[in-house]
């Protein structure tokens, strides 16, 4: 089965620093997905990445993919109180590029935005 | 408009009762998720509808867990026998379709505590 590990496993900044998380996955990535989730909530969609090299935006948060390294990084520029919350990796359990959306998620990264 | 509902919030039962958790996916999603989160698990898919397709269970932990989704829309979530380690919180998403199955939206999951 397919295994996604993430670091750092938490992180504190201060408002206005960037970051970046990683996602590695023990296979081949076919798709690639990056949610964030509130303490007490459900999780929240941020971005998809489905082929090799892609880069996609999101107001201050940007995700690229390294289909060679099967990785992915998640970037946010000038961190703000707002960004705080638990950010999961997640990847396709399907092989083959079909996407059943039986995602397979990684442990998570805890940020921490002091203002 | 409305997002994924799930319904209760919050329950704690007895070692041994049954307990049936609910979820409303988004009007026009045709494939729905259960997943568990539990501190030591992480993020665990359980099992995924897909329209009329028989459903994918290869994540129920063990045979006391069982799901439906009646007419398509609402889905039941049924554990019976409960057991201390089913204590997590256990979270439904939908997706549109299959051709975007991992852009999964969830509901805010429902606390299960097994005393």
């Amino acid at each position: 089965s397919q295994e996604l590990e993430q670091s750092p496993q938490s992180l504190i900044v201060q408002e206005g620093k960037n970051l970046t998380i990683n996602c590695t996955s023990s296979k081949t990535l076919y798709g690639l997905y990056w949610y964030k989730q509130k303490y007490g909530e459900g999780l929240i969609f941020l971005m998809m990445l489905q082929k090799g090299g892609e880069e996609k935006s999101h107001e201050k948060i940007t995700a690229k993919l390294d289909e060679k390294k099967q990785q992915s990084s998640l970037h946010i520029t000038a961190s703000q109180p707002s960004h705080a919350g638990i950010y999961l990796c997640g990847a396709d359990g399907s092989a083959g590029g079909t996407s059943y959306g039986k995602l397979t998620f990684g442990q998570g990264t805890i940020l921490t935005v002091h203002p | 408009g409305a997002g994924v509902s799930q319904s209760p919030s919050n329950k704690v039962t007895e070692k041994g009762k049954d307990v049936e958790l609910r979820c409303d996916p988004i009007s026009g999603h045709t494939a729905l998720y259960w997943y568990r989160q539990s501190l030591g698990q992480g993020l665990e898919f359980l099992i995924y509808f897909q329209g009329n397709s028989a459903p994918d269970k290869s994540g129920l932990p063990s045979d006391r867990f069982s799901a439906e989704r009646t007419g398509g829309s609402v889905s039941t979530l049924t554990i019976q026998r409960t057991q201390q380690e089913d204590s997590a919180v256990y979270l439904c998403a939908s997706s549109l379709n299959r051709l975007v199955a991992g852009e999964q939206y969830f509901g805010p999951g429902t606390r299960l505590t097994v005393t």
